[in-house]
């Protein structure tokens, strides 16, 4: 099945920019999904297809897609943005769906 | 903006079957692929499978010798199943409305909408 690797944590001060990674073999030739689950809550759907983003999310979150990495970039953090951020993607050979391990997001 | 809500027992015991139904309102489930999703406490989210409302399915290869998943369209419903349960399925359960297609470059497939959860816990 197929893998994708995520860092375990990262960590930014409110109002910088925050940068979370997704690594699978060659990710940029299947598209990226991420999700935010803040503690206690379900999971929400903030990027699809590599950088769209669903109506009524932020504009401070962005994505994009290269090489073996996808990255998901939140603009001028803010503490409410706090929570694991899962990357996803859509393995064609199995036909099934692969989740990275997630990664925690503190905003310090 | 359909709404999904889980339902079924909190507790199950080891070897048994584990039984779970999403309801879908504020939508049809004749449109979409239907997932389940787990995760078990303080670990990531790991894909069960999913059902479209023709009741084809595709399994995640780790769980698919256990694992059935189901539509009932009258209901407005899908169900999970699964078989010989032991301590390592304790998680929150999630279900999921998908999205797949194709554009020119390759497929996609992401998860818009998903129920609050329900924890399961398996234990004699």
């Amino acid at each position: 099945s197929y893998e994708l690797t995520q860092s375990p944590s990262v960590s930014v001060f409110p109002g910088q920019t925050a940068s979370i990674t997704c690594s699978g073999d060659n990710l940029m030739n299947r598209y990226v999904s991420w999700y935010q689950q803040r503690p206690g809550q379900s999971p929400v759907l903030v990027i699809y297809q590599d950088r769209k983003r669903p109506s009524g999310r932020p504009e401070r979150f962005s994505g994009s897609n290269s090489g073996n990495t996808a990255t998901l970039t939140i603009s001028d953090t803010q503490p409410v943005d706090e929570a694991d951020y899962y990357c996803q993607a859509w393995d064609s050979n199995t036909a099934s769906v692969a989740f990275g391990g997630g990664t925690k997001l503190t905003v310090l | 903006q359909g709404q999904l809500q889980e339902s079924g027992p909190g507790l199950v015991k080891p070897p048994e079957t584990l039984s779970l139904t999403c309801t879908v309102s504020n939508g049809s489930i004749s449109i979409y692929y239907w997932n389940w999703i787990r995760q078990p406490p303080g670990k990531g989210l790991e894909w069960i499978g999913y059902v479209d409302y023709s009741g084809s399915v595709i399994y995640a290869p780790s769980l698919q010798s256990r694992v059935t998943i189901s539509v009932d369209t009258s209901k407005n419903q899908f169900s999970l199943k699964l078989r010989s349960v032991t301590a390592a399925d304790t998680a929150m359960y999630f279900c999921a409305r998908g999205k797949k297609g194709l554009t020119v470059t390759t497929g996609f497939y992401f998860m818009d909408v998903w129920g609050k959860g329900t924890t399961v816990t398996v234990s004699s």
